[in-house]
């Protein structure tokens, strides 16, 4: 079974810009959540998604949006983008929300660099 | 929401020494407590959980204690190996419609050969 999968590896972008990061699930997890990586800071969660729907949101400004597809793929979107945005992005998948009944799969992640 | 804890941010063992890492939760409704394990350049993965209502859960070396009352868990990983060496996260959350996991900042564990 193929693992959940993040494109693209790597990014360079400059401040003002916009990007957008992609993730496809495990097959059959319905369940995506993305989070930011950053030294010292841990986990930090952005947004989940299930079944096409928005259902939990960390404390980001509104210039991190997601949305998820009908095949569970999903995408997440960083607008007039900031240096301190540079971090690792994760994306998770599971076959139900939260986390709790089955565990999170990580992607390898997205690694952004704001210039 | 939650608050979870963690410490210490980075801890140095012997190979074949023990190795403690402690969180706290703030949310007494939580009631699941994953632990992951993410290798330098690889995903974070689940390496053990615990939910609320046993006290101790093992896995051949690592194990996993909850404290309800004092709301805090531990990771035990005994007899350290340096494959062991990594960064740690603990979450807690509950299973609840609107569930989430929280996590802690992480723990950077190096053993030592």
């Amino acid at each position: 079974k193929a693992g959940v999968t993040q494109t693209p590896r790597y990014l360079i972008k400059t401040r003002g810009q916009q990007v957008t990061l992609s993730c496809s699930p495990i097959s059959g997890h319905r369940s995506v959540s993305w989070y930011q990586q950053t030294p010292g800071q841990g986990l930090q969660f952005l947004f989940e998604y299930f079944s096409e729907t928005q259902r939990n949101k960390g404390n980001f400004p509104g210039r991190f949006s997601g949305r998820q597809f009908s095949n569970s793929r999903s995408e997440m979107n960083v607008s007039t983008l900031e240096l301190g945005d540079s971090a690792l992005y994760l994306c998770a998948s599971s076959l139900d929300p939260g986390g709790h009944n089955s565990p999170l799969h990580f992607g390898n992640g997205t690694r952004l660099t704001v210039t | 929401g939650e608050n979870v804890e963690q410490h210490p941010s980075t801890l140095s063992v012997q190979e074949g020494d023990s190795a403690v890492i402690k969180c706290t939760y703030s949310d007494s409704a939580s009631n699941y407590f994953p632990w992951y394990k993410q290798e330098l350049g690889k995903r974070p993965q689940l390496i053990i959980d615990i939910r609320s209502n046993v006290g101790e859960k093992k896995d051949q070396r690592i194990a996993v204690t909850l404290n309800k009352t004092a709301k805090h868990f531990s990771l035990h990983i005994t007899e350290t190996q340096p494959e062991d060496s990594a960064v740690y996260f603990c979450a807690a959350g509950r299973g609840s419609t609107l569930g989430r996991l929280y996590f802690g900042r992480g723990t950077q564990l190096t053993v030592w050969p």
